[in-house]
């Protein structure tokens, strides 16, 4: 399984962009990069994916760096609803458990008003 | 509106009395998957299943089934739980399993005593 690693925590202030990264130097042509976040005593959310180009929805972009080894979630503008674990997730691409995903310890985002 | 409904959300339960924990998604999604959330362990899955009557085995199934009957409905099953299942569960469905996104259920906070 490809891994991802990600900063243990970041802060930031309301109203300001973020810039979460992520590394995932054994990733294979097939994989694709997904985000997802957990908000306090609720489930994962998904926030985005993506497999080469940058992609931007209305929660966030994602900035896919050209040789894929690593990926940058961006917030443009902080809430504190935004405060949660940020997750970055390469979906197993086939064989056994196709589609998981693992959950590493992900980014601990905390907004300062 | 799209959702995973888990129930129950709260169980407190005693040591080898049989539970189900109940999962169901209105999104007519073919993948579907259960996981549970342990402190400093993060989110592992325990099963899942690609489509009706097609279920396999996650990273930590023991001591779990689960059955796929109908598409929208995927039950998880302690037949004789123990302390060591108290965790905090999340069932997931998505429509292709890897390409995109998975929706989470709110969870079930399991107590074994």
């Amino acid at each position: 399984d490809a891994k991802t690693t990600q900063p243990n925590s970041m802060e930031s202030n309301e109203e300001e962009p973020v810039h979460l990264p992520c590394n995932h130097s054994t990733i294979s042509g097939t994989d694709y990069i997904h985000w997802y976040r957990q908000l306090p005593s609720q489930g994962p959310e998904y926030v985005i994916h993506g497999l080469t180009s940058n992609v931007n929805n209305r929660m966030a972009s994602l900035a896919i760096a050209e040789d894929r080894k690593s990926s940058t979630l961006i917030l443009h503008r902080a809430t504190l609803r935004d405060a949660a674990v940020y997750y970055c997730i390469l979906p197993n691409a086939g064989g056994t458990s196709y589609g998981k995903l693992t959950f590493g310890q992900g980014t601990i985002l905390t907004v300062h008003p | 509106e799209a959702q995973v409904t888990q129930n129950p959300r709260y169980l407190i339960t005693v040591t080898g009395k049989k539970l189900t924990v109940t999962c169901s998604q209105n999104m007519n999604h073919e993948y579907m998957s259960w996981y549970r959330q342990d402190p400093g362990l993060g989110l592992r899955q325990i099963y899942y299943s690609m489509n009706v009557e097609v279920t396999d085995k996650g990273d930590v199934p023991e001591g779990y089934k689960v059955s796929r009957k109908e598409k929208r409905n995927f039950p998880l099953i302690l037949e004789s739980p123990s302390p060591n299942q108290t965790s905090l569960y999340f069932c997931a469905s998505s429509s292709s399993g890897r390409l995109t996104e998975a929706f989470f259920g709110q969870g079930t906070r399991l107590t074994v005593v």
